[in-house]
């Protein structure tokens, strides 16, 4: 199985601040990552495909990167709907895996 | 409006079995591939199982394996999930999801809004 590997677990950030997460996968992926987007008590919602691709109507603050074994979400400019918990998800391979998860909180 | 709304979830006794379902609606569902994810409470998400367009194709996650079945009915643009020999741990909120179209791996572009298991005596 693919392992994917998130960091940091969560961090602090206030609005304006430009914030990278960071995904690791335990074997090569090429660029078939997905970035989602979770609020407390709602359904995931799809930010980035292919590792870089940005899902429809979601903003351009939003990007990704990366390919291989390790990857990158950045959020541009943080704003305060995007307080949140981001996963990255093997798209390649069964079994599909997710990441740990990272919280993005107000400091 | 593109759209999946799951059904089925509830309070089950260790040992039992829950059958859940996911009504497809705005696209034509024939076409796609589905996946079942789970989310423990206060967990992470967990991938259980994927389905080709077809249902030619069947995976399922380790921990489900043998105690879980995929199936879906295109004609009812339904898509389902059958739950035996359930355990404390499958306590979860269960989400159908759409696999993205294009050949752009196994991302999911449309969740439901999720239906609850609570598996206790």
């Amino acid at each position: 199985d693919i392992q994917m590997t998130q960091s940091p677990s969560s961090v602090s950030a206030s609005v304006g601040d430009r914030v990278t997460i960071t995904c690791r996968a335990s074997q090569g992926i090429s660029s078939w990552l997905a970035w989602y987007q979770q609020k407390p008590g709602k359904v995931p919602k799809l930010l980035i495909y292919a590792a870089s691709s940005l899902q429809s109507g979601v903003p351009s603050r939003f990007s990704g990167s990366g390919s291989g074994t390790d990857f990158t979400l950045t959020i541009s400019s943080l704003e305060p709907e995007d307080f949140a918990t981001y996963y990255c998800q093997q798209a390649t391979s069964f079994p599909l895996t997710f990441g740990g998860g990272t919280k993005v909180e107000i400091k | 409006e593109v759209q999946l709304v799951e059904s089925g979830g509830g309070l089950v006794q260790p040992g039992g079995s829950l059958r859940l379902s996911c009504a497809a609606s705005g696209f034509t569902f024939s076409r796609y591939s589905m996946n079942w994810v789970r989310q423990a409470p206060g967990k992470g998400l967990e991938w259980l199982s994927y389905i080709r367009s077809s249902g030619g194709s069947i995976d399922y996650a380790d921990s489900v394996k043998g105690r879980f079945t995929i199936s879906r009915d295109n004609a009812k643009n339904s898509l389902y999930l059958q739950m035996n020999s359930l355990r404390a741990e499958d306590t979860a909120v269960y989400y159908c999801a759409r696999v993205g179209p294009g050949t752009s791996g196994y991302y999911m572009d449309v969740w439901g809004k999720g239906t609850t298991v609570t598996v206790s005596s």
